[in-house]
Parts: C-alpha cells; structure tokens; sequence
C-alpha cells in the first residue's frame, strides 16, 4: 500500500535555528498538507499546498514558516527560526482529492531546546 | 465553521466487549466525517470516512461508524475490542479543504 514517508523521525533543534522537515507524498496525489500535535493537545492544521502553491494557511503558518515542493516529490516544512513552542509532532499528508480521505505520515516530532 | 467534539477524553473496555468512542459534530452542511487511530510513536491511520453515501459505515478492523443527522453524531463501535486497539482515537470533520480534528479519545484494553 503507498505511503507518506516522513524524515527524520526526531529531530532536536536548538533555538533560533532553521529546520527543514521532509516528506514524500503518495506519488499520484495533488494535494499536500502540513499538520501538527503538540503533546497533549488537538492535531492543528498548518497548510495545504495545491498546484505548486500554498492553497490555505492558518494563523499559525507564520512568516517564520515555508512549503515548498522543490523537484515533484519531496514536500517540505521549514521552520525559519525555531522557538520553544514549536516543539510538537509535525505530520505531513496528501490526498488525491477532496473526499478521498489522506494519507498520514509518521511524523517528525520536533524538540526545540 | 466546521467542528468535531468527542465526548470522552479515556474510555476503558476488557478485551471482548464492545467498543463505543462518542463524537458529535457541527456543520453548516452535509459533512465528510472520518475517524483516524493513533498508536503509540504511529502515524495516522484512516480507520473509515463518510460523504453522504451509506449512514453505516465499515472501516478497518472491525470498526464501524453510524452517520446520525438527527442527532448530529458519528460515533465509533467495534462489537469486540482486542488488545492491538489501545491507542487514541480521533473523530474529524472536513472544514472546506482541511481537516479539523477533535481532542481524541484514548482506548484501553484490559485483559
């Protein structure tokens, strides 16, 4: 069955520096997000990325935030400055369309000291 | 705006009886509604998904979930819980284009 892969699985980062999270969508699929949990709380959406560009973001995206899809498969999340409340499990995913569900990633969990 | 509440933060079942994860919903229209289980250091995993065909729907292992309009709900059931499905649970709701998740429900299992 295809997956989304996501790497690192961990990362630990200290703050100020610039982090890049990777994934590789489900090859057929158009439609790309960024999500993320920090412990004990909801899975909050980041992002969603169709058709080379950002589609829709959330408050949260911040300038301190970036996708970019840089050669038709690798998807990637950068965290231009970390702060310690970006400390959370960062997970990507992607859809074939609206209705067909996504696919989720592993994860990358994220710890900003 | 679209929303997904669960209506139990733990819920404890022995091995064998059934399952019952509650989750009420708020849409201004017919709503896509999907339950994704989480297991420890996992990723995601799409348990079932509804969009507006059949009000019962049959997911993965067992699980299964009931479309109620009149009461607004989507709860999760398995007749007979396993010890392979302790993790957490979460009920959500598609808002436009994105996925708008409830607080989850974390499952255990006694033997």
């Amino acid at each position: 069955e295809p997956e989304v892969t996501q790497t690192p699985s961990h990362q630990v980062t200290q703050m100020g520096q610039e982090v890049i999270l990777r994934c590789v969508p489900i090859s057929n699929h158009l439609y790309f997000y960024w999500y993320r949990q920090i412990l004990g709380q909801k899975v909050e959406f980041l992002v969603s990325f169709y058709n080379n560009e950002i589609s829709e973001k959330s408050e949260i995206f911040d300038d301190q935030f970036s996708v970019e899809r840089p050669d038709g498969s690798n998807f990637t999340l950068k965290i231009r400055s970390t702060k310690l409340e970006d400390s959370a499990m960062y997970f990507c995913a992607s859809s074939g369309g609206y209705n067909y569900g996504y696919t989720f990633g592993s994860g990358t969990r994220l710890t900003v000291v | 705006a679209q929303s997904v509440t669960q209506l139990d933060s733990h819920v404890s079942v022995s091995e064998g009886t059934p399952v019952l994860l509650r989750c009420n919903y708020s849409s201004s229209y017919s709503p896509s509604l999907f339950w994704y289980v989480q297991h420890p250091n996992k990723g995601l995993q799409l348990l079932l998904k509804y969009t507006s065909a059949a009000t019962l729907v049959k997911g993965i292992n067992g699980f299964e979930a009931e479309f109620k309009k009149s009461e607004t709900s989507f709860h999760l059931t398995k007749p007979s819980a396993h010890m392979s499905d302790a993790a957490e649970y979460f009920c959500v709701v598609m808002g436009g284009n994105k996925l708008v998740f409830g607080a989850g429900t974390i499952l255990r299992v006694k033997s």
